[in-house]
């Protein structure tokens, strides 16, 4: 079985600084993971995906993630936070061999103080 | 490209009243889901297809049902609706056997209110 979990409900950090977003997951296959941000209001967007290849992932608006597997792990880090970051994120992990059905973390709100 | 498309974007329903949200993709994905956001439980599965013609039970399927008549179409259905049911809906499609296509792509969602 999948399933994913996100340390930390609401993450503040200041702009310009490091943001980190906590990501473990669980899974009976190897697995692909992916992160994803969704504004207010609106649907998710995919971040950046791991699919088996580079263990670190670089995605879009400067977030990377590194797939650590003894940890199992997919922590996502920008080095300088920008306000445009303020955004809910979630993590999330397929059962690509199955129905490719994917399980999300509860979610992390993230906020950037000026 | 439009990818995704869900209607209604908002609806309000009584009680035991009945409605189908509509969901469409452009995309040609064998794959469609239909998932609620609840806040502090994300994203659960409610219902999901992987294929024209078939559907399967998610992880919070009661109360809801679906058809996928057509390959680009996925419709979930309340036939009674209930308070519990007030949340917001996604959509998402996915297509596996696409090379390096292994992401799942979110409509803008439906929030739904029933009083």
């Amino acid at each position: 079985a999948q399933s994913v979990t996100q340390l930390g409900s609401h993450v503040s950090v200041s702009e310009g600084a490091l943001v980190l977003l906590r990501c473990n997951y669980s899974s009976s296959v190897p697995p692909y993971l992916f992160w994803y941000v969704q504004y207010p209001n609106q649907g998710l967007q995919l971040l950046l995906k791991y699919t088996s290849a580079a263990t670190l992932v670089k995605g879009i608006n400067g977030f990377e993630a590194e797939f650590k597997k003894s940890e199992t792990s997919f922590h996502l880090t920008k080095p300088s936070a920008h306000m445009s970051d303020a955004a809910e994120y979630f993590c999330a992990v397929s059962d690509h061999r199955g129905g490719n059905q994917f399980y999300f973390g509860t979610g992390t709100s993230l906020t950037v103080i000026p | 490209n439009a990818g995704v498309t869900q209607t209604p974007k908002f609806r309000v329903l009584k009680t035991g009243q009945s409605m189908t949200l509509l969901c469409a993709q452009d995309m040609n994905h064998e794959y469609m889901y239909w998932y609620r956001q609840d806040p502090g439980m994300g994203l659960r599965l409610i219902h999901y297809s992987v294929g024209e013609g078939t559907t399967a039970k998610g992880e919070v399927p009661d109360g809801y049902n679906v058809s996928r008549l057509k390959k680009q179409n996925f419709l979930l259905g309340l036939e009674s609706a209930a308070p519990s049911q007030t949340s917001v809906y996604f959509c998402a499609s996915s297509d596996p056997r696409g090379l390096g296509n292994t992401e799942a792509f979110f409509g803008q969602g439906t929030r739904l209110t029933v009083v």
